[in-house]
């Protein structure tokens, strides 16, 4: 059974760079299933942000695209996301997934709260 | 690409059906059957119900059920527990690596 675990700074102020990571358990990252991040601002609903590969190919959300970048660490067995120039309304829980195809999300974290502030 | 139109309300008594639309367009539901529902209940996260339209993981009880006509996803959910009182999402695969996330439906069991 996959399980995953979200863990990151809870604090970042204004145009700061976000780095959240994803430790792994009970499957390799680099067997067939995709990786990925969705994000819910507090009281609202879903937003996909972004997804890889056990190859290291990656589809972002069109929204985002130019501000996140997600990446795999094989020897920690662990994802990782960064997102620049974060604002106020990137306050947000972000919740790491996996699934065995990408349009579809099997597994979820618990789940980090991430509040944008000075 | 615009969201995925959820009802933002529903509601049902203990034993009745409800039905949660899911609209979008005829270039992501509609042309792919690749939908999925999920259920939140408060401060956790998703979980999944359905995928492709109408499949349901294993441990999903049978209560749970999904479909679609033309570019309108529907989940329904049979024999309506107090446990379903939660908010439900959809998502669709829109085609060209990109994905379509309804705006959520809150469930209230009357």
């Amino acid at each position: 059974q996959v399980q995953l675990q979200e863990s990151g700074p809870g604090l970042v102020k204004p145009w700061e760079t976000l780095s959240l990571t994803c430790a792994v358990s009970g499957y390799s990252v680099t067997s067939s299933y995709y990786w990925g991040w969705i994000r819910q601002p507090p009281g609202r609903g879903l937003e996909w942000i972004g997804i890889i590969s056990q190859s290291g190919s990656t589809y972002y959300s069109p929204s985002l695209k130019s501000r996140a970048t997600i990446s795999l660490d094989t020897s920690k067995n662990q994802l990782s996301l960064n997102l620049t120039s974060m604002t106020a309304a990137y306050t947000a829980v972000y919740y790491c997934v996996a699934s065995p195809n990408w349009y579809r999300f099997d597994h979820w974290g618990e789940g980090t709260l991430v509040t944008v502030s000075s | 690409q615009s969201a995925l139109t959820q009802p933002p309300s529903a509601s049902g008594s203990p034993g009745q059906t409800v039905t949660i639309s899911c609209a979008g367009s005829i270039s992501d539901v509609g042309a792919y059957n690749y939908v999925s529902w999920y259920q939140q209940h408060p401060g956790k996260a998703p979980k999944l119900l359905i995928f492709e339209v109408d499949k349901r993981p294993s441990g999903v009880p049978p209560r749970f059920s999904g479909s679609k006509s033309g570019h309108t996803a529907s989940l329904t959910i049979s024999w309506l527990q107090a446990e379903d009182e939660a908010d439900y999402y959809c998502i669709s695969y829109a085609g060209s690596n990109n994905l379509l996330f309804g705006g959520g439906t809150k469930l209230t069991v009357l």
